[in-house]
């Protein structure tokens, strides 16, 4: 099945820095890749998406890129805050198989003040 | 108010005692899935519904029964419940797969 890694498990950052998490996936037919923010005792709520007809996405300060040569796709948050302390699951589509969604294990972001 | 339910939020129940988690979805979507979250684990798929009456297996389906009887509906049914499928679910609809997913807000399950 699919397999989605990602890296890092927790990430710690200064207040206005900069904060990548990357992604990794194996089905070359995945075509559709979420990234989800889920904090604290809540429930996970979408962030961003990008489709593989796309190789960057922004949104204010999130930006998603994908590379699928490489089979790869990354978060990148700008001018961090403490509000974005979450934990982050990136996801990826089985291509082959309608419906199925696979997520990497997670990414604990701790940004200090 | 679009919104997804679950119920209970919380249990706690013994090794072998059938239990239901209800998922009910306001929004018309097409697709639910349900999923399990453990530390560590993220999130795993257990099923999926494309549509009413079509249901399928996710990654970890074993001990775990669906139906999607009605659009709105997507219940999860452990039949004999056991100490390992003690977890945090999460119920989830979206228009269809390649579209933002709306969680509910989750189902806390103790099994001893």
């Amino acid at each position: 099945g699919e397999n989605v890694e990602q890296h890092p498990s927790t990430l710690s950052v200064q207040e206005g820095d900069s904060a990548v998490i990357k992604c990794t996936y194996s089905d070359s037919a995945s075509n559709y890749f979420p990234w989800y923010k889920q904090e604290l005792g809540k429930r996970p709520q979408l962030i961003i998406d990008i489709r593989s007809n796309v190789g960057e996405k922004k949104d204010q300060r999130i930006a998603v890129t994908l590379n699928k040569t490489a089979k790869h796709f990354s978060l990148h948050i700008t001018e961090t805050q403490p509000e974005d302390s979450a934990v982050y699951f990136c996801a990826a589509d089985r291509g082959s198989t309608l419906g199925r969604l696979y997520f990497g294990r997670g990414t604990q972001l701790t940004v200090w003040p | 108010e679009a919104q997804v339910t679950q119920n209970p939020r919380y249990l706690i129940t013994v090794t072998g005692k059938k239990l239901t988690v209800t998922c009910s979805q306001n929004m018309n979507h097409e697709y639910m899935s349900w999923y399990r979250q453990d530390p560590g684990l993220g999130l795993r798929q257990i099923y999926y519904s494309m549509n009413v009456e079509v249901t399928d297996k996710g990654d970890v389906p074993e001990g775990y029964k669906v139906s999607r009887k009605e659009k709105r509906n997507f219940p999860l049914i452990l039949e004999s419940p056991s100490p390992n499928q003690t977890s945090l679910y999460f119920c989830a609809s979206s228009f269809a797969l390649a579209y933002e997913q709306y969680f509910g807000p989750g189902t806390r399950l103790t099994v001893t």
